[in-house]
């Protein structure tokens, strides 16, 4: 079956700083997530990539989509407290048919020292 | 149209006790997912509905576990007898078709069985 790996587990950046999270598929993603959850929280909807190459930014966070749809990063430039939270990347399950389930990796917690 | 909201967003209850959870998704989502998550990790895929139709539902939903969506709007979780197991954040999430937007999460509602 499929899986999501993130990486890093947890981060803690100075202010500022920019950073980069990874989440790496075992196979072919056919459509990938990007969300923030603070703790306790729902998850807040970032950003959508679905085709190989693709790179979408809002604000200052940027996310791509690698050619051979395995892999996805997302890049946080200058970073604020305002980022802190827990990153979550998921992926629609290619076994999942039209229901189109997500698959979930384990999440990136983020933490940005004033 | 404020999101995806979803009621209570704490309960507690003791052991053996039913619970029911009420998700009020984007009116014009005709799909509406349930998910579960604890601590530490992604959400669960718990059930799957298109329009009323419960198209989806996971193995890890016991038959104390049922869900509804009565008219293709609003949808409830009811969880029967309840196990300090349970505890968790359920996550509601509504979409329009695959490919089209990303997946809108309500705010989930915590629940911890005592």
């Amino acid at each position: 079956s499929q899986e999501l790996e993130q990486s890093p587990q947890s981060l803690i950046v100075q202010e500022g700083k920019n950073l980069t999270i990874n989440c790496t598929s075992s196979k072919t993603l056919y459509g990938l997530y990007w969300y923030k959850q603070k703790y306790g929280e729902g998850l807040i909807f970032l950003m959508m990539l679905q085709k190989g190459g693709e790179e979408k930014s809002h604000e200052k966070i940027t996310a791509k989509l690698d050619e051979k749809k395995q892999q996805s990063s997302l890049h946080i430039t200058a970073s604020q407290p305002s980022h802190a939270g827990i990153y979550l990347c998921g992926a629609d399950s290619p076994n999942a048919g039209n229901n189109r389930k997500l698959i979930w990796g384990l999440g990136t917690s983020l933490a940005v020292n004033p | 149209d404020t999101g995806v909201s979803q009621n209570p967003r704490h309960k507690i209850t003791k052991r053996g006790q039913n619970v029911t959870f009420r998700c009020d998704p984007i009116s014009e989502h005709n799909r509406l997912y349930w998910y579960r998550q604890t601590l530490g990790q992604g959400p669960e895929f718990l059930t799957y509905f298109q329009n009323e139709a419960q198209l989806e539902k996971s193995r890890l939903l016991s038959d104390r576990f049922s869900a509804e969506r009565p008219k293709g709007s609003f949808s409830t979780l009811e969880i029967q007898r309840t196990e300090q197991g349970d505890s968790a954040m359920y996550l509601c999430a509504s979409s329009l078709a695959p490919g089209v937007s990303g997946y809108t999460f309500g705010s989930g509602t915590r629940l911890t069985v005592v």
